[in-house]
């Protein structure tokens, strides 16, 4: 069974300052896929990385790929109170190509 | 909104009971994917159909069944409920026979068993 730890599991900090999450596991992934979910809500898809030490900018949000393809992070630099929610990690393999979430990162910007 | 419509968005139900959980996919997607999001556990993949046809299994319970229809959309069956089965249950829909590039979740079905 392929796991996704992520952490930290709780993180809450001030608006303005920045963040690093991270998605770990033992296992390979042909690509690995970033979810936010807010209460009452599904998960919405940020990104989509596929290439070893692929790095992917949204907006004020960093995704890196790392190279061996087993674990990735999500930066986000000068957090607001909209980035709120549930970050989820979530990988895929050809040929069994559902996708394996990791537990996820709650996280709380304060205003 | 993902263009995937789950209902109903809210079910109590009594333990031993059983309910039907429906999932309409977006326009034109093919497949279907049934999670499953309780507190400890996060998201669990149960099951996926594509075009009517059963193409994936998780960690689906032998009381739970699924079915893609014709037209496309799915029900999630569930039955002989228990407390545990408490949780909530996301549709998502994809055109292609993965998730690896793009998948739309629907809003869920948060299911109470009491």
């Amino acid at each position: 069974t392929q796991l996704l730890e992520q952490s930290p599991q709780f993180l809450s900090i001030q608006e303005g300052e920045n963040l690093t999450v991270y998605c770990n596991s033992s296992s390979v992934f042909s690509s690995l896929q970033w979810y936010r979910q807010e209460p009452g809500e599904g998960p919405v898809l940020l990104v989509t990385v596929v290439t070893g030490g692929e790095v992917k900018k949204l907006k004020r949000l960093t995704f890196q790929f790392g190279d061996a393809r087993k674990d990735s992070s999500l930066h986000i630099t000068a957090a607001q109170p909209g980035d709120t929610g549930l970050y989820l990690c979530a990988g895929s393999n050809f040929g069994n190509e559902k996708l394996t979430f990791g537990t996820g990162t709650r996280l709380t910007i304060i205003p | 909104d993902s263009g995937v419509t789950q209902t109903p968005k809210h079910l109590i139900t009594a333990t031993g009971q059983r309910v039907t959980l429906r999932c309409s996919p977006r326009s034109g997607d093919l497949s279907v994917y049934w999670y499953q999001q309780s507190l400890d556990q996060g998201l669990q993949f149960l099951i996926q159909y594509y075009n009517g046809e059963e193409r994936a299994k998780g960690n689906i319970l032998e009381r739970f069944s699924a079915q893609q229809f014709p037209d496309l959309h799915s029900e999630l069956n569930l039955s002989s409920l228990e407390l545990g089965d408490s949780a909530l249950y996301f549709c998502a829909s994809s055109l292609l026979d993965s998730m690896n590039t793009e998948a739309f979740f629907g809003q869920g079905t948060r299911l109470t068993v009491v």
